[in-house]
């Protein structure tokens, strides 16, 4: 069966500090991944989604950035971290091209002071 | 621009009652639409989806109804139960697409 695992679940750093948060699936090959970010009145917004090793797509201009380096792992990074990136980061995949569902992660936790 | 809308952050309904959760979109190339249910501090979970040749897609409790002219959609869940408070997000994506686009979601409470 397919899993899916992001950490960490809960990180609090000070406006300026790099972040990375991990995501990797398992039980499953060439997923689309997706990153999306819940913030208070904002819905579910899609950040980055990616349908293969070194391809991103961006959703939203900030000063976040995604990388994949291998099939199943998706990282999600920022040199200097604003106030404004505070959320609830959730890591997702799906199977390829897609209308289908999205499985998610457990979500990260980001508070930034 | 907000290609997915849920224009009620909240609702509240006794329990036993039918809840009514609605959605409306504005992109005329989504032909997916799915529902996320999410407790606080979890991922979504996938709920119950409708392709746009349907109109209707019913499991359990949960029923979608689909209106392709008005770019609508809605949920019903009856009866309603306590274990349905959540937060209930609509999804839609584009065949060939790799996006899936999300509302900002409606609190559903369950009064008892």
């Amino acid at each position: 069966s397919q899993t899916i695992h992001q950490w960490p679940a809960t990180l609090v750093q000070p406006v300026g500090s790099p972040l990375s948060l991990e995501c990797t699936v398992e039980g499953t090959s060439n997923p689309n991944l997706y990153w999306y970010r819940q913030a208070a009145g904002r819905g579910l917004q899609l950040l980055f989604y990616s349908v293969g090793i070194g391809q991103i797509s961006s959703e939203v201009p900030q000063n976040l950035s995604a990388s994949r380096p291998q099939d199943r792992q998706f990282i999600l990074s920022s040199k200097k971290l604003l106030l404004s990136d505070s959320g609830f980061y959730l890591c997702a995949w799906s199977r390829g091209r897609n209308t289908g569902e999205l499985f998610f992660g457990e979500g990260s936790r980001l508070t930034v002071l | 621009d907000q290609q997915v809308k849920q224009n009620s952050p909240s609702l509240s309904v006794q329990e036993g009652r039918i809840s009514i959760l609605n959605c409306d979109y504005t992109n005329s190339m989504f032909d997916y639409f799915l529902w996320y249910k999410k407790y606080p501090a979890e991922g979504p979970t996938f709920l119950i989806s409708i392709s746009s040749i349907k109109d209707k897609n019913e499991d359990g409790r949960f029923t979608v109804f689909l209106n392709k002219s008005a770019k609508h959609l809605s949920l019903h869940i009856v009866p309603s139960q306590p274990g349905d408070s959540a937060v209930y997000f609509c999804a839609a994506s584009a065949t060939g697409g790799d996006k899936i686009i999300f509302g900002k979601g409606t609190r559903l409470h369950i009064l008892p």
